[in-house]
C-alpha cells in the first residue's frame, strides 16, 4: 500500500522569504501523480502544484515550485516570496495512474508566516 | 461558476441521532467523494462513486452510509452518530472524461460535525 509522510508537523517563515517544506511517500508503482493541496483557515483544499512521475522537469506555478526526487521518493514543496495568504495546512498527496482515482493524503504541514 | 457545494457547513449533534450531509456540485463531473479529515490524519477517504449506479468503500466506510441521487447529488449518512465522528468532512468531484492526467479532484468547503 501506498503511504505519504509528512515529517514537520508545523514550520515558520519570514514574509518575502523562502521555505521548502517536506514529503516523501512509498509505493512499489512506477507511475503515479503527486500533488500539494494547501488548506486555509477557510478549509476550502486548493491544488497548489501538481507532478506526473513520468516527467524528470520540476513542476512550478508561480512562487511555487517542487523538487521531485522519484528514485528517493521524495516531493517538496518550494514557497519562494512567501505572503501572509500563503499562511495555511499544506497536504502532500498521492495518486495512483492505474485503477481509480483515489489519493491518499500526508498528515499535513501547518504553515506559518511571520510578518 | 460551477462549484461543489457542501450543507450544513456546520452540525452539531447527540450520540444516536442520524444525520445526512449533502453534497451538490455544477460541475458537471461523473465521480464524487466523500472524505473524513482528523486533526494530524489528513484526508481519509469514506465511499466514492464513479456514476449514480456504482458506488464503493474507501478505507473508512464502517457507520457510514451514502445516496447518489443524481450525477449531481452525492450524501452521505451517519445512522446512528457516534462522539469519534466529530470531523470535518468534505466531498469532492472529477471527471473522468479528462483522462487520468487531467483528472484532478476539487473538494467542497467542508462540513465541521461535531457529535456530543
Amino acid at each position: 500500500a501506498q503511504t505519504v509522510t509528512q515529517s514537520q508537523p508545523e514550520m515558520s517563515v519570514q514574509e518575502a522569504e523562502t521555505v521548502t517544506l517536506s514529503c516523501t511517500y512509498d509505493t512499489s508503482e512506477s507511475d503515479y501523480y503527486l500533488f500539494w493541496y494547501k488548506q486555509p483557515p477557510s478549509r476550502q483544499m486548493i491544488l497548489v502544484i501538481r507532478q506526473e512521475a513520468y516527467k524528470q522537469q520540476n513542476a512550478t506555478e508561480n512562487r511555487f515550485s517542487v523538487n521531485f526526487q522519484k528514485a528517493a521518493k521524495s516531493f517538496s514543496l518550494k514557497i519562494s516570496d512567501s505572503q501572509l495568504g500563503d499562511a495555511a495546512m499544506y497536504f502532500c498527496a498521492y495518486r495512483s495512474a492505474e485503477g481509480y482515482d483515489k489519493i491518499i493524503f500526508g498528515k499535513g504541514t501547518r504553515l506559518h508566516i511571520l510578518p | 461558476d460551477a462549484d461543489v457545494t457542501q450543507t450544513p457547513r456546520n452540525r452539531i449533534t447527540k450520540t444516536g441521532k442520524r444525520i445526512m450531509l449533502e453534497c451538490s456540485q455544477t460541475k458537471g463531473h461523473d465521480r464524487m467523494y466523500w472524505y473524513r479529515q482528523d486533526p494530524g490524519l489528513g484526508l481519509q477517504l469514506i465511499y466514492y462513486s464513479f456514476d449514480v449506479k456504482d458506488i464503493n468503500k474507501g478505507e473508512i466506510s464502517d457507520g457510514y452510509s451514502v445516496s447518489r441521487q443524481a450525477q449531481a447529488k452525492f450524501s452521505l449518512s451517519l445512522e446512528s452518530a457516534i462522539p469519534n465522528q466529530t470531523a470535518l468532512y468534505f466531498c469532492a468531484t472529477s471527471d473522468s472524461r479528462l483522462g487520468i492526467t487531467y483528472n484532478e479532484q476539487f473538494f467542497g468547503p467542508g462540513t465541521r460535525l461535531t457529535v456530543l
